[in-house]
């Protein structure tokens, strides 16, 4: 596609309940990234897959979230037990490869803006 | 650990020039990013800067890098409504080239 797309774009739900956000990378894009911005604050990284496989999953928060890729395109990433904290806006980025500079730029997507109640 | 600091708010006239200010502490780092981020979108990629640079010129942007003190600048010249947004700086460290850190963001108000 033309960028990389999020959906749905705004979620709610209720605490404790499950959640998936799916992200589709630019068409030929190895690498993949999930990045959380709450409120006030810059993106924080969460995730980032070299093709099908995690290759740093060192930001997320805790074991209630997790991410796939598993044909190395699209990525969801899900959410169980949502608490309060959770709400923020979740972005994907996506880029050629994974190295700094022009060639590796991460693009991101609007984002999903998640709010539990 | 990387740290990104930035001013939160900038107002400035319409047709001045816009300075927009960053430090980060990471020493090893290989790139800096400039993004923007309009209400209810994603970011966008302005410039980036390597290292080994002292400043980038794309168009009305500049970028100015101080290495020793760990200090980078984005200007914009003849500043436009449509450059009212938030300012991310971004950079990523030589182990993880990968990850990218983010500063707070600083709000430009740009102003008839």
């Amino acid at each position: 596609g033309a960028g990389v797309s999020q959906t749905p774009s705004n979620k709610v739900t209720e605490k404790g309940k499950y959640v998936e956000l799916r992200c589709d990378p630019i068409s030929g894009h190895t690498a993949l990234y999930w990045y959380r911005q709450s409120l006030g604050q810059g993106p924080e990284f969460l995730i980032y897959f070299q093709g099908t496989g995690a290759a740093d999953d060192s930001g997320l928060p805790n074991d209630r979230f997790f991410a796939v890729r598993p044909e190395g395109s699209v990525s969801t990433l899900k959410i169980q037990r949502t608490e309060r904290g959770d709400s923020a806006v979740y972005l994907c980025a996506s880029s050629l490869g994974t190295s700094g500079g022009p060639d590796y730029t991460q693009y991101f997507g609007p984002g999903t803006r998640l709010t539990v109640l | 650990g990387e740290d990104v600091e930035q001013s939160l708010f900038l107002s400035v006239r319409e047709g001045d020039s816009s300075v927009i200010n960053c430090t980060y502490t990471d020493s090893s780092s290989t790139y800096l990013y400039w993004y923007k981020q309009e209400p209810g979108a994603g970011l966008q990629l302005l410039t980036y800067i390597f290292s080994n640079m002292d400043m980038k010129q794309d168009q009305r942007l500049t970028v100015l890098l101080n290495k020793k003190d760990k200090h980078l600048s984005l200007r914009i010249a003849d500043t436009q409504t449509g450059d009212s947004a938030i300012y991310f700086c971004a950079e990523t460290g030589r182990s993880n080239d990968y990850k990218l850190s983010f500063g707070a963001g600083t709000t430009v108000t740009v102003r008839a």
